[in-house]
């Protein structure tokens, strides 16, 4: 079943922009996780943020949560070319059940 | 650094085959998966397993059966290959609800 939503499904910027993609989920969660998939490999784990946090940044990433609206964000600064790839969130459902939810992905293209 | 590993990066069979897919982790993680990876669909488990031979069905099961024998091994069999199980498939190995670790994905295509 899917839950997380990404949004926008494509996004094309320029190197040195930001990107900032959203992803809404449907239920409650444990926490969330948002990861980055390079063409036609296996998914990377970018960061976790957990229901009882807002906002939480490593490195270029910074990730923000707002459980009230069920949605979260992942704002990417000073992109670059190496950021090109898909990008997933994922939501951990409140419980304890090891499972995540995936949502559909988006593609980010950044243009040298 | 942690590791998954799968059997083949590539893999071509024909309709009826029986096809295995192995998944290797060097965590000492209990929670292992599979996902198959469709354009347009995203990820969607097929099989999750939290111990030594135990395992759940995930979204879509229909058409797999998986063996886990070790704790580290995690095994994905199509017991007769169909082309709509033409795919990706990916899996991941976990502990508790934190970040999953993914291998780098078999591409399965059934002729």
């Amino acid at each position: 079943s899917q839950q997380g939503e990404e949004d926008p499904q494509a996004l094309s910027i320029q190197e040195g922009e930001n990107a900032t993609m959203n992803c809404s989920y449907k239920t409650s969660i444990n926490n969330l996780q948002w990861y980055r998939q390079n063409s036609g490999r296996g998914l990377v784990h970018l960061i976790l943020i957990r229901s009882n946090e807002r906002e939480k940044h490593s490195g270029r990433l910074r990730v923000t949560l707002d459980t009230s609206k069920k949605s979260s964000s992942l704002l990417i600064t000073a992109s670059r070319a190496a950021d090109t790839a898909s990008y997933f969130c994922a939501t951990a459902a409140q419980g304890g059940s090891e499972k995540l939810v995936f949502g559909k992905g988006m593609k980010l293209t950044v243009n040298p | 650094d942690v590791k998954v590993t799968q059997s083949s990066r590539y893999l071509v069979k024909r309709t009826g085959e029986k096809v295995f897919l192995e998944c290797v982790q060097d965590m000492d993680h209990e929670n292992m998966f599979w996902y198959r990876q469709d354009p347009g669909l995203g990820l969607r488990l097929i099989y999750f397993s939290y111990d030594v031979k135990m395992k759940e069905k995930g979204d879509i099961p229909e058409g797999y059966s998986v063996s886990r024998e070790k704790k580290e091994r995690f095994s994905l069999i199509l017991e007769s290959a169909s082309t709509n199980q033409t795919s990706m498939y990916l899996c991941a190995s976990t502990l508790g609800q934190s970040e999953q670790y993914f291998g780098p994905g078999t591409r399965l295509t059934v002729t």
